[in-house]
């Protein structure tokens, strides 16, 4: 069965400080990929996907970047924190090849709560 | 330019009763809808799903309803539990693409 893993589970960053979040997904090959953020009031934002090893997409200007050294990875990362990337981070994943009619269901992470202090 | 709206940030409902919720969307090209489940601090779960050539799905106590026309769905929950209490979130997508969510509603059933 397919398994998806992100951590830390919760995070206290000051601001100015690096970033680095990493999920991995077990038991499936050549997924899509994503992180989304939830912020207060804003529900589910799509950050990044990926269709593949080092191909990242990213739906909003903002200062996070992704990256996906491997087929199963997918790494969110900063150099510098602000303020208003508080938030809870998802990485999901979803079998390649959507399309009306098929299950385009997405699997979640735990999610990372992240505060930036 | 939000695609996906769920106009209600919040639903109460009594245990046993029937709990609908609400989600518009404006982009006619979404061929399939997606409902998801959120309890604090997870992940949000998969509930039910429903692609436009559907006007209904059903599953269980849920039901998911389509109107193309216009461009809404609704969630069906009957009978509601207190279990049931959770954000749920409405999403769509477009061939193959990502999924737009909506902002969600906090659903309370109350005992």
């Amino acid at each position: 069965s397919q398994t998806i893993h992100q951590w830390p589970a919760t995070l206290v960053q000051p601001v100015g400080s690096p970033l680095s979040l990493e999920c991995t997904v077990e038991g499936t090959s050549n997924p899509n990929l994503y992180w989304y953020r939830q912020a207060a009031g804003r529900g589910l934002q799509l950050l990044f996907y990926s269709v593949g090893i080092g191909q990242i997409s990213s739906e909003v200007p903002q200062n996070l970047s992704a990256s996906r050294p491997q087929d199963r990875q997918f790494i969110l990362s900063s150099k510098k924190l602000l303020l208003s990337d508080s938030g809870f981070y998802l990485c999901a994943w979803s079998v390649q090849g959507l399309g009306a009619g098929k299950n385009t269901e997405a699997f979640f992470g735990q999610g990372t709560r992240l505060t930036v202090v | 330019d939000q695609q996906v709206k769920q106009n209600s940030p919040s639903l109460s409902v009594q245990e046993g009763r029937i709990s609908i919720l609400n989600c518009d969307y404006t982009n006619s090209m979404f061929d399939y809808f997606l409902w998801y489940k959120k309890y604090p601090a997870e992940g949000p779960t998969f509930l039910i799903s429903i692609s436009s050539i559907k006007d209904k799905n059903e599953d269980g106590r849920f039901t998911v309803f389509l109107n193309k026309s216009a461009k809404h769905l609704s969630l069906h929950i009957v009978p509601s539990q207190p279990g049931d209490s959770a954000v749920y979130f409405c999403a769509a997508s477009k061939g193959y693409s990502t999924l737009t969510f909506g902002k969600g509603t906090m659903l309370l059933v109350s005992p």
